[in-house]
């Protein structure tokens, strides 16, 4: 069975500095990673994804993540943290048996402070 | 460019009263739908997903059943709403390219 795991329920980080949210994974095969972001009262937005190539992909607002297979992780990353990229992140991996379902990990709220 | 509506944005419903959310899907043809609960702000729970009309898997055993009328439509409903079935409710859709885009959601408190 696929599942994903985010260690940390809280990530505080000072405006302008790089932030990382902590995923990792755990499938039987080739993993489809996925990064989304959700603002209060609002659906989820995807970010990015990883499915093959590179180990580093770029998304939407200026957020990358890191494949590592060796570690089983696919942090989300960003040089330079916003105050408007606080929100509620959420780390998934689809389902390998079909219907694209994706299982998402409980969520990591990020706070950026002034 | 595709879109996804959902509505409504927030309900109020006393427990034993039936229920019926909605969501349409708009500039894609046969696509996966979803539905999915999340809890006080946190994970999300799926519900049901359908690869086709009147074709609905279950993932859960619950007070709620999903049906599709129509090819980009999906709905969720309830005869007889429990306490319990109070949340924040999103639909999804998803095409070849694995990515689900979601609702903007229905927050729902039984009273």
């Amino acid at each position: 069975a696929q599942s994903v795991a985010q260690p940390e329920d809280q990530v505080n980080v000072a405006e302008g500095n790089p932030l990382t949210v902590k995923c990792t994974y755990s499938v039987s095969g080739n993993p489809y990673l996925f990064w989304y972001v959700q603002y209060p009262n609002r659906g989820l937005q995807f970010l990015l994804k990883y499915i093959t190539g590179d180990n580093l992909v770029k998304g939407s607002y200026g957020f990358e993540a890191e494949f590592n297979k060796s570690q089983t992780s696919f942090h989300l990353k960003k040089p330079s943290a916003l105050v408007s990229d606080s929100a509620l992140y959420f780390c998934a991996v689809r389902d390998q048996t079909g219907a694209n379902n994706l299982f998402f990990g409980t969520g990591t709220r990020l706070t950026v402070i002034p | 460019s595709q879109t996804i509506h959902q509505w409504p944005a927030t309900l109020v419903q006393p427990v034993g009263s039936p229920l019926s959310l909605e969501c349409t899907v708009e500039g894609t043809s046969n696509p996966n739908l979803y539905w999915y609960r999340q809890a006080a702000g946190r994970g999300l729970q799926l519900l049901f997903y359908s690869i086709g009309i009147d074709q609905i898997s279950s993932e859960v055993p619950q007070n709620l059943s999903a049906s599709r009328p129509q090819d980009r439509q999906f709905i969720l409903s309830s005869k007889k709403l429990l306490l319990s079935d109070s949340g924040f409710y999103l639909c999804a859709w998803s095409s070849a390219k694995n990515i689900q885009y979601f609702g903007a959601g229905t927050r729902l408190s039984v009273l």
